[in-house]
């Protein structure tokens, strides 16, 4: 079974630059594209990027998406960290029968 | 636009039924599988499965195969999740998802058992 592992949590300060990992259990992470959601508390989750690295009308480019094949993952990096970027962050792919995977999520603290 | 609208906030008791809507509008409603997707309080996002409006194909992750009953009606362009018999654990935030890139999600339907 294909899945995706996240970081359980990561902080960082206002203004700062802070990248959140997603790994790959088997195959290639390029094989199918990444998408990464924001869930802020209360609220269902919104695409901050999808196709890997594309963001959706609104997203700020502060937002990007990268795929690393020599280490199977993907990255979300945020620049110029915000408060209102704090919330859950969650990778999202699909197996090799086009069935959706999520990772774990992670909590971003801005402080 | 794409949308995706879930019905109300549920609270049941242990051993009650109950079904779930999602009803899609602003796309070709049979041309892209519908999902459902879970979330139990403070906890991440888990796929239940998955369904295909135009045709009814229709597949389960094997966590909920036989705990829940995924359906679409195509006349009216609504997706729903079912349960015969409601356990505590079933308490969730439910979400559908329109399988794109990315997913489209719904608002959510809490459900309180």
């Amino acid at each position: 079974n294909f899945m995706l592992t996240q970081p359980h949590s990561v902080s960082e300060s206002p203004g700062k630059t802070v990248t959140v990992s997603c790994t790959g259990s088997s195959g290639s992470i390029a094989s199918n594209f990444v998408q990464w959601y924001q869930q802020r508390p209360g609220s269902a989750p919104t695409a901050v990027i999808y196709e890997n690295n594309e963001r959706p009308f609104g997203v700020p480019d502060r937002f990007s998406g990268s795929i690393d094949t020599s280490s199977n993952s993907a990255s979300l990096t945020i620049s110029g960290l915000k408060t209102e970027d704090e919330a859950d962050y969650y990778c999202q792919s699909f197996d090799s029968n086009n069935y959706v995977v999520f990772g774990g999520g992670t909590k971003l603290t801005v402080l | 636009e794409v949308q995706l609208v879930q019905s109300g906030a549920e609270l049941k008791e242990p051993g009650e039924s109950l079904k779930i809507s999602c009803k899609g509008s602003g796309y070709s409603f049979i041309s892209y599988w519908i999902g459902w997707v879970r979330q139990m309080p403070g906890r991440g996002l888990e796929l239940m499965g998955i369904i295909y409006p135009g045709d009814s194909d229709t597949t389960y992750s094997p966590s909920f195969q036989g705990q829940v009953t995924i359906s679409a009606d195509k006349s009216t362009s609504t997706a729903y999740l079912q349960w015969s018999s409601l356990k505590a654990s079933d308490t969730a935030m439910y979400y559908c998802v329109r399988q794109a890139s990315p997913l489209r999600w719904g608002q959510g339907t809490l459900v309180t058992v």
